[in-house]
């Protein structure tokens, strides 16, 4: 158990549904990060954020995925419409304190599209 | 852009054979590099890591060496054990921006008893 915990674990859902994930970092960690992990590959970045702001998305996140980490806590990831594409992993890694190098990982979400 | 490669997979081995799982990067600058291993229904686990050349990660009885002049840290362990069968990425960390971790593929790690 790394501290950084996911909700739900599992989601399936049909086409053209929206889905939302909650990540829950570490308390003292600021920045946290999302991936996408698809079958076979390793995690991919999508965007983090440092405290409540987003300071990078990755050109993988569409308009239709919106991520959020209000008064810099816990942080949720939308997909709006979703697509069968869609259908991955996704993964909450935090770090910060005094190991700016090691980023902690969450157990990820797994959503499906049918 | 920065990039990780690893040697192709699946793996598979006796127990207490010899391991080695290839890690060849590309990156600018002086990045930090790092072996994750994800266990059969777990998250990532940082396995270990070395910031800096010649540098050399150890844990669990897995060792890798930063080289620089090649550009590449390969995992190895000497005497694998039917627990150590995972999926393992070796990834690197270049600071500056996002300071996101960059990923290969992934190995999958079968070892047989």
């Amino acid at each position: 158990d790394t501290g950084v915990s996911q909700n739900p674990r599992h989601k399936i859902t049909k086409r053209g549904q929206n889905v939302t994930f909650r990540c829950d970092p570490i308390s003292e960690h600021n920045r946290l990060y999302w991936y996408r992990q698809t079958l076979g590959q390793g995690p991919e970045f999508l965007t983090y954020f440092q405290n409540e702001a987003q300071l990078e998305k990755s050109r993988l996140l569409s308009d239709r995925f919106s991520a959020e980490r209000p008064k810099g806590s816990f942080s949720t990831l939308e997909i709006q419409r979703t697509e069968q594409g869609d259908s991955a992993m996704y993964l909450c890694a935090t770090h910060g304190g005094a190991n700016r190098n090691e980023q902690f990982f969450g157990p990820g979400t797994r959503l499906t599209v049918l | 852009g920065d990039s990780v490669t690893q040697m192709e997979g699946p793996v598979t081995l006796s127990e207490e054979a010899f391991l080695t799982i290839n890690c060849t990067y590309t990156a600018t600058g002086y990045p930090s590099l790092f072996w994750y291993v994800q266990y059969p229904g777990e998250g990532l686990q940082l396995l270990l890591k070395a910031t800096k050349a010649d540098d050399k990660g150890s844990n669990k009885g897995f060792e890798a060496t930063y080289r620089k002049e090649t550009t590449s840290f390969h995992l190895e362990k000497g005497s694998v054990q039917v627990s150590d069968s995972a999926v393992y990425f070796c990834a690197l960390y270049n600071g500056g921006g996002a300071q996101k971790l960059v990923f290969g593929q992934g190995t999958r790690l079968t070892i047989n008893p």
